[in-house]
């Protein structure tokens, strides 16, 4: 099974920060990964596929990039609404596997 | 729009079987593949197994093959997923999510989730 791993763990940032979560896989993904968004106690949200390219909805402030082994999820400037856990996962074989989380938290 | 609404919490004991619903609506049900996944507390999800819209072709995770039985009913738009064999560490929220399309295991829209706790 593909591995994935994230980092940090968590972050606390104020709003308007600029706020980049990396995403590693134990081998290469090519660029099939996708970024969620989970809110306590609600169902996870895409926000990112193919590791670059937006969901419908999903605001500008919100991008990916990364090819191969190592990925990355920016917020430009966070929102109040983007205190949230975020996920990576990766789409590129069976079994689909997803990141620990990084839990982005009010400083 | 597309929604997917799930069947309600399980209390199950060691040993016995649980069988949730998903029902979906707002689009066609047979052109995109469906997912189940869980996620225990505090942890992230955790892919279980998919079904293909059309052929009911599925694929299973390791840890639980054997156990587990995905299934649809193309005359009322739902899926169901079956774990039998339960053990406490089968206790987690469970949700069907929809393929998103043309990229298969990006899971564009979720069910509202089940709770599924085993306990004696």
């Amino acid at each position: 099974d593909i591995q994935m791993t994230q980092s940090p763990a968590s972050v606390s940032a104020s709003v308007g920060d600029r706020v980049t979560i990396t995403c590693r896989a134990s081998q290469s993904i090519r660029n099939w990964l996708a970024w969620y968004q989970q809110k306590p106690g609600k169902a996870p949200n895409l926000l990112i596929y193919v590791a670059s390219s937006l969901h419908s909805g999903v605001p500008s402030r919100f991008s990916g990039s990364g090819s191969g082994t190592e990925f990355t999820l920016t917020i430009s400037s966070l929102q109040p609404e983007d205190f949230a856990t975020y996920f990576c996962q990766q789409t590129n074989s069976f079994p689909w596997t997803f990141g620990q989380g990084t839990r982005v938290d009010m400083k | 729009q597309v929604r997917l609404v799930q069947s309600g919490p399980e209390v199950k004991m060691p040993g016995a079987s649980v069988k949730v619903s998903c029902k979906a609506s707002g689009y066609t049900f047979t052109n995109y593949g469906m997912n189940w996944l869980r996620q225990a507390p505090g942890q992230g999800p955790e892919w279980v197994a998919w079904i293909s819209g059309n052929t009911a072709n599925t694929n299973y995770a390791q840890n639980v093959q054997g156990r587990v039985t995905v299934t649809t009913d193309t005359s009322t738009n739902t899926a169901y997923m079956e774990l039998r064999g339960l053990r406490s560490d089968d206790t987690a929220v469970y949700y069907c999510a929809r393929d998103k399309g043309v990229v298969p295991g990006t899971f564009d829209y979720w069910g509202q989730g089940t709770l599924v706790t085993v306990s004696s």
